[in-house]
């Protein structure tokens, strides 16, 4: 199994703090890696695709990248509707998440 | 725009079946697969498995044994049924959709919003 290492599991912030978040993949997952946002009782949003790709109606604000077995994704400036849980997908071999990451106000 | 919709009982006995049915709505359940992952509670989410609407299905490995997914083309549902249960199947259970071509998969988009099932005597 490729294991996701998702870090930090809580992140604390204020609006207009850049913040970023990072997913590490036990083995070369290429760039089939994914991000989503989830909010509590709402389905998990699609956010970024094959690494770095922004889904169609994702602010701008959304960025991702990788390097290697590692990946980022990074909020250039949070607002308040992304107080929320991220987490990692990859879709290489099977699929594995990683444990996600709650994003709250500082 | 596609929605899906998780549906089936909230507490399990131990020993018994889990099963639950995701109704899609707004779109066909053709030409795509249908993915069951669940989220047990404080904890990361583990995909449990996914059909094709042929009726092709793949498992994870460590579910494998005890999970049937199946499809309903005249309903556009797929369901899961979960053998065996426990306490550690106690979980968040969502329904997603992906998009695979002969050389790769999508990521799942979109999901159901989830379905607490409990499993306790």
């Amino acid at each position: 199994d490729i294991q996701m290492t998702q870090s930090p599991s809580t992140l604390s912030a204020s609006v207009g703090d850049r913040v970023t978040i990072t997913c590490r993949a036990s083995q070369s997952i290429s760039s089939w890696l994914a991000w989503y946002q989830q909010k509590p009782g709402k389905a998990p949003k699609l956010l970024i695709y094959k690494a770095s790709r922004l889904e169609s109606g994702v602010p701008s604000r959304f960025s991702a990248s990788e390097s290697g077995t590692e990946f980022t994704l990074t909020i250039s400036s949070l607002q308040p509707d992304d107080f929320a849980t991220y987490f990692c997908h990859q879709y290489n071999s099977y699929s594995t998440f990683g444990q996600g990451t709650k994003v709250e106000i500082k | 725009q596609v929605q899906l919709q998780e549906s089936g009982p909230g507490l399990v006995k131990p020993s018994e079946t889990l099963s639950l049915t995701c109704s899609v709505s707004g779109g066909s359940i053709r030409s795509y697969y249908w993915s069951w992952i669940r989220q047990p509670p404080g904890k990361g989410l583990e995909w449990i498995g996914e059909i094709y609407y042929s009726g092709t299905t793949d498992y994870s490995p460590s579910l494998k044994s005890r999970v049937t997914i199946s499809v309903d083309t005249s309903k556009n549902q797929f369901s899961l049924k979960l053998s065996s249960v426990t306490a550690a199947d106690t979980a968040m259970y969502y329904c997603a959709r992906r998009y695979c071509s002969t050389a790769n998969c999508s990521p799942f988009d979109p999901w159901g919003q989830g379905t607490l099932v409990t499993v306790s005597s």
